[in-house]
């Protein structure tokens, strides 16, 4: 049973550029959740996909935006990037939505901005 | 604004001690609790998990007392190994919610 996949493991990437990560769920599983983990800190929830449409979102601008397919994967995309950007974004599959109590998390992308 | 505080930021103890992270939240709201585990490189991995009606839950050498009045709640690591070393994570969502909310973490290190 294969678990939460990311692609890619790393990326470097400079100011202003664009960058499209990946994640396909736990087998199984039609929600996605993305979150940004900060170097030092807890995750924090950026957008939750769900039947191919965005269902809720957290604290972040819409330079943040993604996507889902039919087959329930899922794309984060980042526009012009900051520094600040720089961190490690994690995926986490649930089934069904609205199941922050269920979600499985995948083992990230790092993504550093010079 | 932090909704779910966790202390302390690091932990080092001796093989077979037991270890002790604490959380705090506010919001009433919230009635699930998790605790992840993470190892450097990987993603954060469920460890056990509470809900507000019971004050403890245990599973294997991992026990959680959650204080409902207080709004706290803590992990407790029961004869800690080596392996154990990671950095640990408490959380809160509330059911029907999509987000989970983290603590900042705690890097545990315990020494053989």
């Amino acid at each position: 049973d294969a678990g939460v996949t990311q692609s890619p493991t790393h990326l470097i990437k400079t100011r202003g550029q664009q960058v499209t990560l990946r994640c396909s769920p736990k087998s199984g599983h039609d929600t996605v959740s993305w979150y940004q983990q900060a170097l030092g800190q807890g995750p924090q929830f950026i957008f939750q996909y769900y039947e191919e449409e965005e269902r809720q979102r957290g604290n972040f601008p819409d330079r943040f935006s993604g996507h889902q397919f039919p087959n329930y994967s899922s794309e984060l995309n980042v526009n012009a990037l900051l520094l600040g950007d720089s961190a490690l974004y994690l995926c986490a599959s649930s089934l069904g939505k609205n199941r922050g109590d269920t979600q499985y998390f995948g083992p990230g992308t790092r993504l550093t901005v010079l | 604004q932090q909704q779910v505080k966790q202390s302390p930021q690091s932990l080092i103890v001796q093989k077979g001690g037991i270890p002790i992270i604490n959380c705090a939240y506010e919001n009433t709201a919230f009635d699930y609790f998790p605790w992840y585990q993470q190892f450097p490189g990987k993603g954060p991995a469920l460890l056990i998990a509470i809900r507000p009606d019971v004050s403890e839950k245990k599973e294997g050498r991992f026990t959680i007392s959650f204080n409902k009045s207080a709004k706290q709640f803590s992990l407790h690591i029961m004869d800690s190994q080596p392996g154990d070393s990671a950095t640990y994570f408490c959380a809160a969502v509330q059911t029907g919610a999509n987000n989970l909310f983290f603590g900042t973490g705690t890097r545990l290190t315990v020494i053989p």
